[in-house]
């Protein structure tokens, strides 16, 4: 079976800091890989996505993410958070190919950006 | 355009209870996804329903049912409440079933189900 473990629970920086949120998946075969975001009050929204080619992904709002098979990680980066950036990212991947769409998710990130 | 809406917002019910849960997916999505997301965790994959039928289920047990409608819209069921089925229901839409890289989730509000 699917999973994906997001090892940082909760992240506290001050504004302008970088930010590292890391994701590993297990998994047997291929997958599409996903980073969501879900804004305090808001609905989950897709940061970004990577299904194949430059394993260097850019999303909305400055974050990329770097697919690294050989570690079956994900990870999220920004260079210089702010503080709208507060928010819990969640990890999540699917089966390419796959007739079902079905995401396992990571349990998530919370991150807190200080002024 | 709308995006996926879910009713009701909040609801709140008592343990043995019954609940339907609504959602409305983007015009033109056929496939409607179900998660449940307890607090402090990610979402949890039930259901995926395509054309209006079954396409996958999650490990949850016979309490929890769907159906999807001739115009896409779905309904999530659980009967005999319990406790811990407390939990923000989440709708998500996508053009067709699948793992492709045209077919992305589109997520609504979710419904906050608190059982006492």
């Amino acid at each position: 079976a699917q999973s994906v473990s997001q090892h940082n629970h909760h992240v506290i920086l001050s504004e302008a800091a970088s930010l590292e949120l890391g994701c590993n998946y297990s998994y047997g075969g291929t997958v599409n890989l996903f980073w969501y975001v879900q804004y305090p009050g808001q609905h989950l929204q897709l940061l970004l996505k990577y299904f194949s080619g430059d394993p260097l992904v850019k999303g909305i709002k400055g974050f990329e993410a770097e697919f690294i098979k050989s570690k079956f990680s994900f990870n999220l980066r920004k260079p210089s958070v702010q503080w709208s950036d507060t928010a819990e990212y969640f990890c999540a991947v699917n089966a390419r190919g796959s007739t079902l769409g079905r995401l396992y998710f990571g349990r998530g990130t919370q991150l807190t950006v200080w002024p | 355009d709308a995006g996926v809406t879910q009713s009701p917002t909040h609801l709140i019910k008592t343990r043995g209870q019954h609940v339907t849960l609504r959602c409305s997916p983007i015009s033109g999505h056929k496939s409607v996804s179900w998660y449940q997301q307890v607090l402090g965790q990610g979402p949890q994959f039930i259901f995926q329903y395509y054309e209006k039928e079954e396409r996958g289920r999650g490990n949850f047990p016979d309490r929890f049912s769907a159906r999807q409608f001739p115009n896409y819209s779905s309904e999530l069921n659980v009967n005999a409440l319990l406790l811990g089925d407390s939990a923000l229901y989440l709708c998500a839409s996508s053009p067709a079933s699948g793992g492709g890289p045209y077919n992305e989730q589109f997520f609504g509000p979710g419904t906050r189900l608190t059982v006492l």
